[in-house]
């Protein structure tokens, strides 16, 4: 059964800062990644998806990247803002036609 | 933009209520999930349908069923409300299939409180 797991389950920034959040999936039989933004209270917002066969996507201030033979993706996020502050969730589709979530990321940027 | 509505953002029942939250969705998505959001467990998918009139278990059916009648829209029924259903709950859609560009979309939540 695949799992999903992310690190660090918090983190706290100084704005301005470039700062990276990890996912880690234990079966690299995936068809593709989302990265989702929640904010407290909300549903979430979809940010990127990475398809199996791509390395990498860019939006903006993001990038997510994938290393679909070792399980992990990345997602950058370059001169953070306060807005930037939520919950970053990845999650992966295998062949089960469901997403399995990370238990996510909680964000702080400080002014 | 893909758009997915959910009928409530806050809901109040009592134990043992029987309860109807529903997602409506104007993409022409044919995929449709409910998934519950608990502090600490994450996101798990309780259903989903590929199809209308189609249903299949996701991880964590019990206590609940669904009806999708027409494309755009899939409701879950809490059949016998209990407190242990308290939760956010929220529904997505997506394309048809397993193609690697499927992206789900998901609706604004519905905050549900059994007392």
């Amino acid at each position: 059964k695949q799992e999903v797991t992310q690190i660090p389950a918090a983190l706290s920034v100084p704005e301005g800062e470039n700062l990276v959040l990890n996912c880690s999936f234990t079966d690299s039989a995936i068809y593709n990644l989302q990265w989702f933004r929640q904010d407290p209270g909300k549903g979430l917002t979809s940010l990127l998806l990475i398809q199996s066969s791509q390395r990498e996507q860019t939006s903006g201030r993001l990038n997510a990247s994938l290393d679909k033979s070792s399980g992990r993706s990345t997602l950058y996020i370059a001169a953070s803002q306060p807005g930037d502050s939520a919950t970053y969730l990845c999650a992966v589709v295998d062949g089960s036609y469901q997403l399995t979530f990370g238990k996510g990321t909680k964000l702080s940027v400080i002014p | 933009d893909v758009k997915v509505t959910q009928s409530s953002r806050y809901l109040v029942k009592r134990t043992g209520e029987k309860v109807f939250l529903e997602c409506v969705q104007d993409m022409d998505h044919e995929n449709m999930f409910w998934y519950r959001q608990d502090p600490g467990l994450g996101l798990r998918l309780i259903y989903f349908s590929y199809d209308v009139k189609m249903k299949e278990k996701g991880d964590i059916p019990e206590g609940y069923s669904v009806s999708r009648e027409k494309k755009e829209r899939f409701s879950l029924i809490l059949e016998s409300a209990s407190t242990n259903q308290t939760s956010m709950y929220l529904c997505a859609s997506s394309p048809p299939g397993l193609a690697t560009n499927n992206e789900q979309f998901f609706g604004p939540g519905t905050r549900l409180t059994v007392l």
